[in-house]
């Protein structure tokens, strides 16, 4: 069965600083890998899509890549704002099946 | 578009009672997927419905629990009898193509007394 793991599981970052969460999966058969954002008591927003055959996508200040091989995904915030303080989650498909991440929860201090 | 559409948003019942949500996906969207979100268990899939058929619903817990989508644009999450353990977030969430990106209803809370 595919496991998502993601670290780290809190973050706690000064405003401006450009960040990086991971993402880990234990089957790299997958179709797709999306990152998604959920803000407290809402449900989940989708920030970025990477089909298998892709690296990286981009949105704004988003960067998200992915390394099929090893298993392993990131997503770069650039210049962090308050605003993007927030769950983030990751999760892959396998084509009927969906595998989330427990989320890393980040917290963006002004 | 309004969206995914999850009703009720909150549900407070007592133990043994039956409990239905509902979802409207967004129009033109051929699949739908119903997820329970837990603090012990995270975001689980339940349930995946594609053109309206069910085609895994392996995630589903037990027989107390049944789903359906009579048509492209309702779906129905019932839980009969519904215990405490069932207490949890259940989101609705819909897409189109089999590449797409899933987009999330806002969820129902339900709290089983």
């Amino acid at each position: 069965k595919q496991e998502v793991t993601q670290i780290p599981a809190a973050l706690s970052v000064p405003e401006g600083e450009n960040l990086v969460l991971n993402c880990s999966f234990t089957d790299s058969a997958i179709y797709n890998l999306q990152w998604f954002r959920q803000d407290p008591g809402k449900g989940l927003t989708s920030l970025l899509l990477i089909q298998s055959s892709q690296r990286e996508q981009t949105s704004g200040r988003l960067n998200a890549s992915l390394d099929k091989s090893s298993g392993r995904s990131t997503l770069y915030i650039a210049a962090s704002q308050p605003g993007d303080s927030a769950t983030y989650l990751c999760a892959v498909s396998t084509g009927n099946q969906f595998y989330f991440g427990t989320g890393t929860s980040l917290t963006v201090i002004p | 578009d309004a969206g995914v559409i999850q009703s009720p948003r909150h549900e407070v019942t007592e133990m043994g009672q039956e409990v239905t949500l509902r979802c409207k996906p967004i129009s033109g969207h051929n699949s739908l997927f119903w997820y329970r979100q837990t603090m012990m268990r995270g975001l689980e899939l339940l349930i995946y419905f594609n053109n309206n058929v069910p085609i895994d619903d392996s995630g589903m817990p037990e027989d107390r629990f049944s789903a359906k989508m009579p048509n492209a644009s309702f779906s129905t999450l019932k839980i009969q009898p519904s215990e405490p353990r069932d207490s949890a977030v259940y989101f609705c969430a819909s897409r189109r193509g089999g590449v797409e990106t899933q987009y999330f209803g806002p969820g129902t809370r339900l709290l089983v007394l």
